[in-house]
């Protein structure tokens, strides 16, 4: 699987936006670049995905470089409950069975008021 | 809706013991699969099941540890002999998605066990 490179760690304030990078030089073609985040004390929870195109939904942002060598998941207006580790994650398109998770270590964020 | 259920969530066991880990998945979810996360690292996958079926055991630790699904519902993670280093928080996710092609497959979490080995 291609790897990811993240920030061990970030802070923010509180209503503040958060920019959260992960680096993926060698994503291939047909790698998706998903993200979870996991709450202290919970399992990992999905937060977003996407190929090329910038997303967005209700929890966050995601924008893909044009080279799609790097993205970057941003929180709108953090909250203390953003506070986790987000995962940058690689999941290549399947045709067979379901693919596993790949986590790294993650990047820590801190909300504070 | 009901999410992902894991049972116990902590257990003590002493070095040597066997633990059965119980993971009740979402209701209709095909595929099934075991995560380890020790402390301070992220999940890392153990086996995958798709329906009963065992498709990917290449995470297994040791053929100390031993998983099943026998109706495609719910599952137990078996550890025999357990070891100090078995201590960690064990994950278990379903999903959706079935054979074919997927786009998105997305993956969810129930709250874990956290096993301690003394």
């Amino acid at each position: 699987d291609a790897k990811t490179t993240q920030p061990n760690s970030m802070e923010s304030n509180e209503e503040e936006p958060v920019h959260l990078p992960c680096n993926h030089s060698t994503i291939s073609g047909t790698d998706y670049i998903h993200w979870y985040r996991q709450l202290p004390s919970q399992g990992p929870e999905y937060v977003i995905h996407g190929l090329t195109s910038n997303v967005n939904n209700r929890m966050a942002s995601l924008a893909i470089a044009e080279d799609r060598k790097s993205s970057t998941l941003i929180l709108h207006r953090a909250t203390l409950r953003d506070a986790a580790v987000y995962y940058c994650i690689l999941r290549a398109l399947n045709t067979g069975t379901a693919s596993k998770l790949t986590f790294g270590t993650g990047t820590r964020l801190q909300v504070t008021l | 809706g009901a999410g992902v259920s894991q049972s116990p969530r902590y257990k003590v066991a002493k070095r040597g013991q066997d633990v059965a880990l119980r993971c009740d998945p979402i209701s209709g979810h095909v595929s099934l699969f075991w995560y380890q996360q020790a402390l301070g690292q992220g999940p890392e996958f153990l086996t995958y099941f798709q329906n009963e079926a065992q498709l990917d055991k290449s995470g297994l630790p040791s053929d100390r540890f031993f998983a099943e699904r026998p109706e495609g519902s719910v599952s137990t993670l078996k550890i025999q002999r357990t070891q100090q280093e078995d201590s960690a928080v064990y994950l278990c996710a379903s999903s959706l998605a079935g054979v074919g092609p997927r786009i998105k497959e997305t993956q969810y979490f129930g709250p874990g066990t956290r096993l301690l080995v003394l």
